[in-house]
């Protein structure tokens, strides 16, 4: 049981390259959730995705699309890496039972030149 | 909007003295309230969650945090930290009936041996 997994760990991209990160979960859980890290602004929550083939838009969407293709993935796509994308990226799963929480995965680390 | 506030970003403690993080929220209805650690170079894991019950509650690692409800508060605290707990804590919040978790800024707790 790995839990939630992402690859790659990281990437550095070129300003106007495209690419794409993706999460993995085992644990059959509904609900994925795609977060970016920054110094002093906490997580903020980029997309979510509430089960198979359905998204949402979160805090901070532009510039990032995403697809649930498959219940156990959840891809984060950047069409043209930006330097203002440059930030960890942790990817969560969560099964909606009462009294769970969320599971994060180990991250992501992109560097955008 | 929902929103979490933590007071404090940065924090230095010695080895065996008293710990109390604060975090704030400004939601008015029922929540769910969590506190993440992030180890440095790990991802983040649940310290300890409050969902309905006794206010006070304990976690991993020795942690507690007390929910006081005409406060908005949800602190955590450590009666005697050690070098170990050298990490960065993040307190979250979510609506009893949402599935989408909002994070404070975090706290970068550093403990001298």
């Amino acid at each position: 049981n790995a839990g939630v997994t992402q690859t790659p760990k990281f990437r550095v991209l070129k300003t106007g390259q495209s690419m794409t990160l993706l999460c993995a979960q085992d644990m059959n859980h509904e609900y994925m959730y795609w977060y970016r890290q920054d110094p002093g602004m906490g997580l903020r929550l980029i997309h979510y995705s509430v089960g198979e083939g359905t998204t949402a838009k979160g805090e901070v969407p532009d510039g990032y699309n995403v697809s649930r293709l498959k219940k156990q993935n959840f891809l984060l796509g950047l069409e043209s890496a930006a330097p203002s994308q440059t930030s960890v990226y942790f990817c969560a799963s969560y099964g909606g039972l009462r009294g769970e929480t969320q599971y994060f995965g180990p991250g992501t680390r992109l560097l955008v030149l | 909007a929902q929103s979490v506030s933590q007071h404090n970003h940065h924090v230095i403690l010695s080895e065996a003295a008293s710990l109390e993080l604060g975090c704030n929220y400004s939601y008015g209805g029922t929540v769910n309230l969590f506190w993440y650690v992030q180890y440095p170079g790990q991802h983040l894991q649940l310290l300890l969650k409050y969902f309905s019950g006794d206010p006070l509650v304990k976690g991993i690692k020795g942690f507690e945090a007390e929910f006081i409800k005409s406060k908005f508060s949800f602190n955590l605290r450590k009666p005697s930290v050690q070098w170990s707990d050298t990490a960065e804590y993040f307190c979250a919040v979510n609506k009893k009936s949402s599935y989408k978790l909002i994070f404070g800024s975090g706290t970068r707790l550093l403990v001298r041996p």
